[in-house]
């Protein structure tokens, strides 16, 4: 079955520092992975996808495959960063699931 | 319209009613779900609909009863709900199904249910 790691329930980080929220995958081919994040009291949402390779909000992600890893990153964290963010890898059952989430914690 | 509605937002409930969660989408998709997430924990897969038809149940207890009555609406008909059943049920929506290509999936701000 397609499935992620996130292996970091929680990271807390300072303001202005470097953000790195891991995602790790366990399958090969070329995966389409998303990264979604739900904000407090806000609907869950895509932040990106692999194939677009485009910047959301300063974040980034590059799928790497030699590592099997889909890592979002962010060069200087806002405080509005702070959310719940989850790695979704595609599906062959065309389920669409989730990582168990990482919390990220903007430290002021 | 970009956006998936649900309602109601908060829904609390006894043990022996019988009460219903809607969702409604205008962006056309042809793939609904429902999901149940608990705090602090990802949504958990329940239900898939694509056109109008259920494609997928996770196993779900029968207490909690799916319809799809047109392209726009998925229902959630709940019965006999247990206390464990509290949680926020999120309602969402996509183009079509994605499979190994994956697909985009709106959601709904859900409805916070509370089970008494």
């Amino acid at each position: 079955a397609q499935r992620v790691t996130q292996p970091e329930k929680l990271l807390s980080v300072f303001k202005g520092a470097p953000v790195e929220l891991k995602c790790n995958y366990s399958y090969s081919g070329s995966p389409e992975l998303f990264w979604y994040v739900q904000y407090s009291r806000q609907r869950l949402q895509l932040l990106l996808r692999h194939i677009s390779r485009e910047s959301i909000k300063g974040f980034t992600a590059d799928l790497n495959k030699g590592e099997t890893s889909f890592h979002l990153k962010k060069p200087f964290a806002q405080e509005e960063d702070s959310a719940m963010y989850y790695c979704a890898p595609p599906n062959r059952d065309d389920k669409i699931i989730f990582g168990k989430g990482t919390r990220l914690h903007i430290l002021p | 319209d970009t956006e998936v509605t649900q309602t109601p937002k908060h829904l609390v409930m006894g043990m022996t009613n019988k009460k219903s969660l809607k969702c409604e989408q205008h962006m056309g998709h042809r793939a609904m779900y429902w999901y149940k997430q608990k705090a602090k924990k990802p949504p958990e897969l329940m239900f898939v609909y694509s056109y109008e038809k259920l494609s997928i149940n996770e196993s779900v207890p029968s207490r909690f009863s799916p319809e799809c009555p047109n392209s726009s609406l998925l229902n959630l008909h709940l019965h006999a709900l247990q206390p464990e059943d509290s949680a926020l049920y999120l309602c969402a929506s996509s183009q079509d199904l994605g499979g190994l290509m994956n697909t985009e999936a709106f959601f709904g701000q859900g409805t916070r249910l509370t089970v008494v």
